[in-house]
């Protein structure tokens, strides 16, 4: 298994411009997450979904949205990129939201917003 | 608004030594807590979770501890190593599971040779 994979690894967007983090798992699991990570900062969550076709939102949700399709993949799309946008973002899964303990994280994508 | 927070950013220990790494939430209705592992350019790696209708849970080398009257976490390092350098956070939510993590500004371990 590959685990939970992220694409790209590194982006630089200016202000304005709009784009899709990638994130998929080959698990079968139904939940899957999205959060931020600032320096200096714990993760924040930006949306998460128990399940395709269903999703919610996190703690900081304002200028991204999110949508499961399938089970595998959960893209991130940023509308309208802005500097404050500028982070690194991580998707998790874990088999199930209640009860599924342990998520596993990708390696992140590095974002910068200039 | 509630969170979860650390007593200290950075600690150093040397190689052998236990390490204590201390986290502090605000949420009486947490009842599910979960430590992190991150290393440098990595994503999170799950460590050992505990339940709110537990106060001690332990893994390999690593013990977690729950004081609900103080509304503290602790993750226990037994004989740490190098390898065990690394950002450590600390996690809660009052979903039971995964669901709606709230995640600690992270402590720093450092081991010194």
């Amino acid at each position: 298994n590959a685990g939970v994979t992220q694409t790209p690894k590194f982006q630089v967007l200016k202000t304005g411009q709009s784009m899709t983090l990638q994130c998929a798992q080959d698990m079968n699991h139904e939940y899957m997450s999205w959060y931020r990570q600032d320096p200096g900062m714990g993760l924040r969550l930006i949306h998460y979904s128990v399940g395709a076709g269903i999703t919610d939102q996190g703690e900081v949700p304002n200028g991204y949205n999110v949508s499961r399709s399938t089970t595998e993949d959960f893209p991130l799309r940023l509308l309208s990129a802005a500097p404050s946008q500028t982070s690194v973002y991580f998707c998790a899964s874990s088999y199930t939201a209640s009860g599924g303990r342990e998520q596993y994280f990708g390696p992140g994508t590095r974002l910068t917003v200039t | 608004g509630e969170s979860v927070g650390l007593h200290l950013p950075t600690l150093s220990v040397q190689e052998g030594d236990n390490s204590i790494i201390n986290c502090a939430y605000s949420n009486s209705a947490s009842d599910y807590f979960i430590w992190y592992k991150q290393e440098s350019g990595k994503g999170p790696q799950f460590i050992i979770d505990i339940r709110s209708n537990m106060d001690k849970r332990q893994g390999q080398r690593v013990t977690v501890l729950l004081n609900k009257t103080v509304k503290h976490l602790s993750l226990q390092i037994a004989a740490t190593q190098p390898g065990d350098s690394a950002v450590y956070f600390c996690a809660e939510t009052t979903q039971g599971g995964s669901e709606k993590l709230v995640f600690g500004k992270g402590t720093k371990l450092t081991v010194n040779p």
